[in-house]
């Protein structure tokens, strides 16, 4: 049973430039979140998949960010056009996302952005 | 604007103690509330939760306190164990709509041998 996972660990960029961030959700899960953790910060929400329901991105912080879903499966983060006050953790979940089940989240470890 | 906030950057405690982490939040909308636990260079793991519904739900050493009037909740961990150190978040979900939790910044629980 392997969890929530995210690649890659750890990303080094240059700012104005585009990064895209990969999560694998645990299997059967359909629930998929982002967040991300700046520097001394909680965690900040960012978008929300569920199913085929249209994602909530309030989260989301310009449209320099986006991120897509296949299905219920892989989910990749997508951030243009880099600025340095993107640099920080990003963080996936997924929870089972049940109406009815309260839906625990499951965190993968993260990708350390870093934009210099 | 914080909705959920944890106002004790840091806590540090005697191994064999009770450790008592606090939480406050402001939106009466919030109707369940989790405790994650994180390592260094890991993702939050899921501690606890409660739902609005109750006051008070346990596991094992760990127990969380609900007061709704006060818009508060509480972790406790007893007997503490050096393994417990770790950063402590808070968190929250509204009712109906997204499955989002609003987070607190986390509290640094640090339990000496």
């Amino acid at each position: 049973g392997a969890g929530v996972s995210q690649s890659p660990s750890n990303k080094v960029t240059e700012k104005g430039k585009d990064v895209e961030l990969r999560c694998d959700p645990i299997s059967g899960h359909t629930a998929l979140y982002w967040y991300r953790q700046r520097l001394g910060q909680g965690l900040e929400f960012l978008i929300y998949f569920q199913g085929n329901s249209a994602p909530d991105k309030s989260g989301l912080p310009s449209d320099r960010f986006s991120a897509e879903r296949t299905g219920e499966s892989v989910s990749t983060l997508t951030i243009q056009r880099t600025q340095q006050e993107d640099s920080a953790v990003y963080l996936c979940a997924s929870s089972l996302g049940s109406r009815r089940y309260l839906g625990t989240q499951y965190f993968g470890p993260g990708t350390r952005l870093l934009v210099l | 604007d914080q909705q959920v906030k944890q106002n004790s950057p840091s806590l540090s405690v005697q191994e064999g103690r009770i450790s008592i982490l606090n939480c406050d939040y402001t939106n009466s909308m919030f109707d369940y509330f989790l405790w994650y636990k994180k390592y260094p260079a890991e993702g939050p793991t899921f501690l606890i939760s409660i739902s609005s519904i109750k006051d008070k739900n346990e596991d094992g050493r760990f127990t969380v306190f609900l007061n709704k009037s006060a818009k508060h909740l509480s972790l406790h961990i007893v007997p503490s164990q050096p393994g417990d150190s770790a950063v402590y978040f808070c968190a929250a979900k509204t009712q109906g709509g997204s499955e989002k939790l609003v987070f607190g910044k986390g509290t640094k629980l640090t339990v000496n041998p």
